[in-house]
């Protein structure tokens, strides 16, 4: 059984470029959520996609936008990067069935920004 | 609004002692609570959670947490270190009312010595 895949696990980018990330979640889940994790920080909620539509959204800029698919992965969409966007990414899944249903995470793609 | 405070950013204990890592939190709803960990350059593993049902929550590798609602407090303990545990613990509460946004702690660095 396939955990949450995210790919690339690595990228570098120059600022004002637009990257997208991918997420593939845990066979069964249908919920996707988008996280960044600056450096010694705990992970910042950035949105989260559910029937292929953003469900909830964090304090983050409208440069960060995203899509699920019907196969229910996702991508995160990050324009006009800028140095402190650098950072880990991080994807989780579960089942939209309450607050209870804990999230699984990948291992997350390293973003850094030159 | 929901949030946790971890207290102590570092935490040195000697393989074969016992480990506390304490966190408060704070939440308008009924909270679901949990405990992750995130070893170098990896994702976040879920080490267990709190749904309102027992007080005493026993999750992974031995690790268990007790949620105290007087308290406002789910602080994590295991009776014996092992070198294997270092690594970084976040406390984590749920968003509440339905919605399933993760609220992180700032996180604690757990340093195992032999």
């Amino acid at each position: 059984d396939a955990g949450v895949t995210q790919s690339p696990t690595h990228l570098i980018k120059t600022r004002g470029q637009q990257v997208t990330l991918r997420c593939s979640p845990k066979s069964g889940h249908d919920t996707v959520s988008w996280y960044q994790q600056a450096l010694g920080q705990g992970p910042q909620f950035i949105f989260q996609y559910y029937e292929e539509e953003e469900r909830q959204r964090g304090n983050f800029p409208d440069r960060f936008s995203g899509h699920q698919f019907p196969n229910y992965s996702s991508e995160l969409n990050v324009n006009a990067l800028l140095l402190g966007d650098s950072a880990l990414y991080l994807c989780a899944s579960s089942l939209m069935a309450g607050t209870e249903q804990p999230q699984h995470f990948g291992d997350g793609t390293r973003l850094s920004i030159l | 609004a929901q949030s946790v405070t971890q207290l102590d950013s570092h935490v040195s204990v000697s393989e074969g002692t016992p480990v506390l890592l304490r966190c408060n939190y704070s939440s308008s709803y009924s909270p679901s609570l949990f405990w992750y960990v995130q070893h170098p350059n990896k994702g976040l593993q879920l080490l267990l959670k709190y749904t309102s049902a027992a007080t005493l929550v026993k999750g992974i590798n031995g690790f268990e947490a007790e949620f105290k609602k007087s308290e406002t407090s789910f602080h994590l303990t295991k009776p014996s270190a092992h070198m294997s545990d270092a690594a970084e613990y976040f406390c984590v509460v749920s968003g509440g009312a339905g919605f399933q946004k993760l609220v992180f702690g700032t996180g604690t660095r757990l340093l195992v010595s032999p």
